[in-house]
């Protein structure tokens, strides 16, 4: 079975750099044809896509938030990363990885539990 | 303001069916595949239709998807109690060269 762990600090702060790990079991991030993303969901509000990368390193960005985040990947260790910089109280939300995403594709079948990060002084 | 419009909510009796729009446009829906998800509080959300119409492995046959122009649907037949929560599509939009997810609607079963 697919499992996907998001791990990161809990509280960041305004300015700073929000920096999230997810770490795959089950599965190989280098499985040709798959993709991973980030997906975020503000609270009361809906899914926002992020981003996906694929092993080889190629990315997709959303473009409203394309200046400020990258997302990486290292195969060694079966992890990709997210670094979201100079936050804003806007950012806070729970932010989960996902198996899916890539061009042209919206399916994202396996997900992680998520993890809320506040941004706040 | 999403991409993608969702009625905001949708509600049902238990046993009826209940259908949920997903309104788009020429350079989402009307070229690309749509998924749906079902978002429970506390929970991460859960594929239930990709590639418009088909089902993942363990998702009941009362879910199903469809799509026809700009615009998909999702219905569910025999609602239950526990189909209470919040409902998502989403589909590439070739405008962005991204995902995009509708506002998701809220379905109560009364």
């Amino acid at each position: 079975q697919v499992q996907l762990q998001e791990s990161g600090p809990g509280l960041v702060r305004p300015s700073q750099t929000l920096a999230l790990t997810c770490t795959v079991s089950g599965d190989s991030i280098s499985t040709d044809g798959i993709h991973w993303s980030w997906i975020r969901q503000s609270p009361g509000k809906g899914l926002e896509w992020i981003g996906s990368i694929y092993h080889s390193g190629s990315t997709d960005y959303n473009p409203a938030l394309k200046s400020r985040v990258t997302i990486s990947v290292d195969t060694s260790k079966n992890q990709f990363s997210l670094k979201v910089r100079s936050v804003t109280a806007a950012d806070t939300a729970v932010y989960y990885c996902a198996r899916g995403g890539g061009p042209y594709s919206s399916s994202f079948d396996f997900w992680g539990q998520g993890t809320l990060v506040p941004v706040s002084s | 303001q999403s991409v993608l419009t969702q009625p905001p909510s949708a509600s049902g009796t238990p046993g009826q069916r209940v259908i949920i729009s997903c309104s788009g446009s020429s350079s989402n829906i009307g070229r690309n595949h749509v998924c749906w998800y079902q978002k429970l509080p506390g929970t991460a959300p859960r594929l239930l239709i990709y590639r418009s119409s088909l089902r993942p492995s363990g998702v009941p046959d009362r879910f199903s998807g469809s799509k026809s122009g700009a615009s998909a649907s999702l219905a569910i037949s025999g609602l239950r109690s526990e189909d209470e929560a919040d409902y998502y599509c989403a589909t590439w939009d070739d405008s962005v060269s991204g995902v995009v997810f509708g506002g998701g609607a809220k379905l109560t079963v009364l």
